[in-house]
């Protein structure tokens, strides 16, 4: 079946403008993840969805990065006045249903660089 | 979630069965144990996760031992694509907190 899937691949942006990263989880998986990885380093928690429980925001960086997510389906990731530091791939994860062991599913990921 | 200590690096010969261990002595009854991998440039993987009695999957085995202080992932006919950095993770039962990976291990498959 379909895996996660990310939009776009890769995103080169100014500094300073707004971009929008797409997530389309697997069917049925209630749970998604937005991290970031910077070039060398480890995975950065961004956002966690659950069903219709309030997201966990509490690895969002500054109030310039939002993320919203429709039903349990696809989720878009927004960062406003882009900085250079925020030069990352962006990954995001789905997980099965309560119940089932929770493994996550990882996209592809989409390569932002800000000049 | 449970330290585990995995070794920095390994080598395995192109078809031969790459094993990869992992220490997480401190591991509690309700913990089970996972493994993901991140090839290079590409998303993390999962591979495989288990309780106490070992795993089998169409990419790897997992053995844990009787006490569960340890584990090996068994990738059985490595191929130059297993390259990749493996992650043991130990995590409770239903947890669905987010993922955070140690060092891990590279696996390098040599031809």
């Amino acid at each position: 079946g379909a895996g996660v899937s990310q939009s776009p691949s890769n995103k080169v942006t100014e500094k300073g403008k707004d971009v929008e990263l797409r997530c389309d989880p697997i069917s049925g998986h209630t749970a998604l993840y937005w991290y970031r990885q910077r070039l060398g380093q480890g995975l950065e928690f961004l956002i966690y969805f659950q069903g219709n429980s309030a997201p966990d925001k509490s690895g969002l960086p500054s109030d310039r990065f939002s993320a919203e997510r429709t039903g349990e389906s696809v989720s878009t990731l927004t960062i406003q006045r882009t900085q250079q530091e925020d030069s990352a791939v962006y990954l995001c994860a789905s997980s099965p249903m309560p119940g089932g062991s929770y493994e996550q599913y990882f996209g592809p990921g989409t390569r932002l660089t800000v000049t | 979630d449970a330290k585990t200590t995995q070794p920095t690096s390994m080598d395995c010969a192109e078809g031969r069965a790459a094993n990869l261990p992992c220490n997480h002595s401190t591991i509690s009854g309700n913990e089970y144990v996972y493994w993901y991998r991140q090839i290079h440039s590409q998303g993390p993987q999962y591979i495989i996760h288990g309780l106490k009695n070992n795993e089998t999957n169409e990419m790897a085995s997992l053995i844990i031992t009787e006490d569960r202080k340890s584990s090996t992932l068994i990738l059985p006919h490595a191929t130059l694509r297993d390259t990749a950095v493996y992650y043991c993770i130990v995590r409770p039962s239903g947890s669905a907190r987010q993922l955070t990976f140690g060092s891990g291990t590279q696996l390098t498959v040599l031809p």
